[in-house]
């Protein structure tokens, strides 16, 4: 059974700092793109950034944020920096279809809330 | 503001068919794919590529696209298909950037 586990949200400080986790199992991790998806309160989802071979990052994000992934312990990250109230919301890490980053997300993790506010 | 323009609300009678539709430019060019999202729970992928369906994903769901239109149709709709359905694609700028319709909460009456 594919599972995905997000942790490292929490409350931070505006130009602060978080590192997100995703812990994946049921499935060989290195053969698929992820990707991180996020959900603001009560709005939509909002495309972050996605890893294959390369990376790809909204512009929300470009300059700021860094997908990373260690194929040894099946876990995908979000370098977050320089965080901004905007960024607040729940970050979804999600499986890709296949190898490439192709926008066909099939698993999902129940996500993890970072909330940035002084 | 995104790429993609979904309807904000829709709503269908118990077991009749309706048609949720995503619009944007990249969508002459890439297909889209679609996401049920019920309250506190993730999305969930219910159609992708020309018009294929995960396992689980009732047939009910289908998926067209024609010019810059996709279309997610649900044949029969159930009570639990009332749901927030999002579209995705790439975004039109060439860069395979991804984007997200803003979404269609599908309410069945």
């Amino acid at each position: 059974e594919v599972q995905l586990l997000e942790s490292g949200g929490g409350l931070v400080q505006p130009g602060g700092s978080l590192r997100l986790s995703c812990a994946a199992s049921g499935f060989t991790f290195s053969n698929y793109a992820m990707t991180w998806v996020r959900q603001a309160p009560g709005k939509g989802l909002e495309w972050v950034s996605s890893i294959s071979g390369s990376t790809y990052y909204a512009d929300s994000g470009k300059g700021r944020f860094t997908i990373s992934r260690d194929n040894s312990k099946n876990t995908l990250y979000l370098q977050m920096n320089s965080l901004r109230a905007e960024d607040t919301a729940v970050y979804y890490c999600a499986k890709e279809l296949g190898a490439t980053s192709q926008h066909y997300y099939d698993y999902w993790g129940q996500g993890t809330l970072v909330t940035v506010s002084s | 503001s995104s790429e993609l323009t979904q309807d904000p609300a829709v709503s269908v009678a118990l077991r009749q068919t309706v048609r949720i539709t995503c619009q944007g430019d990249s969508l002459r060019n890439y297909y889209a794919s679609w996401y049920q999202q019920k309250p506190g729970q993730a999305p969930v992928l219910v159609i992708y590529g020309k018009n294929n369906r995960p396992s689980g994903i009732p047939d009910r769901f289908s998926g067209s696209s024609s010019g810059n239109t996709a279309s997610l149709t649900i044949t029969g709709a159930q009570a639990e298909d009332e749901a927030d359905y999002y579209c995705n694609s790439r975004d039109s700028s060439g860069n395979l950037l991804v984007v997200f319709g803003g979404g269609t909460k599908l309410t069945v009456l």
